[in-house]
């Protein structure tokens, strides 16, 4: 079993659609990030969270510790928002640990 | 450009033969890592740096691979006699101090593929 779960693996949906990927970890973290994707291959930094919730601009971000679990939300989805998004949590060893990744694909 | 550049952005090489990838992190950052992301999959931990000291190796990282940080800027990760199961994104990214509780900037990637 990966240490960071991630659901689910591919998404697919229409335009304005309220979208949630969830990601689970079983290792003691530091930090949560979520990343994403684009098809080049470049990786963004969205969050990077150890607690509570974020927001910036359509895009949310909560964990529960004590569930260890996150949750990302995109608000009025756009077919740009079409990505793959990646959960990563910070190690008690000081590496990233990776999730395998959502690939969300929104249709106009 | 002020974030983390890879170069080659893409690598095409026959088995057999050696390469080497180029990261440039952001300038004041002190810790430089090197992930690898198969298809489908996540990025994989293979090494990191705090300036020029190579503090941790991953397993993934067998003896064909070499990395330096030889002034603790910019860092090279050499493949020795390619295989095809090395073909990949090779990811680079970098962070002031450690990852705890600090934002890391991620390159581009360079993706290479063995033939």
């Amino acid at each position: 079993k990966n240490e960071v779960e991630q659901s689910p693996q591919n998404l697919t949906a229409q335009e304005g659609e309220f979208i949630t990927i969830n990601c689970s970890y079983s290792v003691g973290i530091s930090a949560l990030h979520w990343l994403q994707q684009h098809p080049g291959g470049g990786i963004v930094s969205l969050f990077m969270l150890s607690s509570g919730k974020k927001k910036h601009g359509r895009l949310i971000a909560t964990i529960n510790i004590q569930e260890k679990h996150s949750s990302l939300h995109i608000t009025a989805s756009h077919p740009r928002d079409s990505a793959v998004y990646i959960c990563a949590v910070d190690g008690r060893d000081d590496k990233i640990i990776f999730g395998k990744g959502t690939r969300l694909h929104i249709l106009p | 450009d002020t974030g983390v550049s890879q170069d080659p952005r893409h690598k095409i090489t026959k088995r057999g033969q050696n390469v080497t990838f180029r990261c440039d992190p952001i300038s004041e950052h002190n810790r430089l890592y090197w992930y690898r992301q198969t298809l489908g999959q996540g990025p994989e931990f293979l090494t990191y740096f705090q300036n020029e000291a190579q503090l941790e190796k991953s397993r993934l990282l067998s003896d064909r691979f070499s990395a330096e940080r030889p002034k603790g800027s910019f860092s090279t990760l050499e493949i020795q006699r390619t295989e095809q199961g090395d073909s990949a994104m090779y990811l680079c990214a970098s962070s002031l101090g450690g990852h705890r509780n600090t934002e890391a900037f991620f390159g581009q990637g360079t993706r290479l593929t063995v033939v």
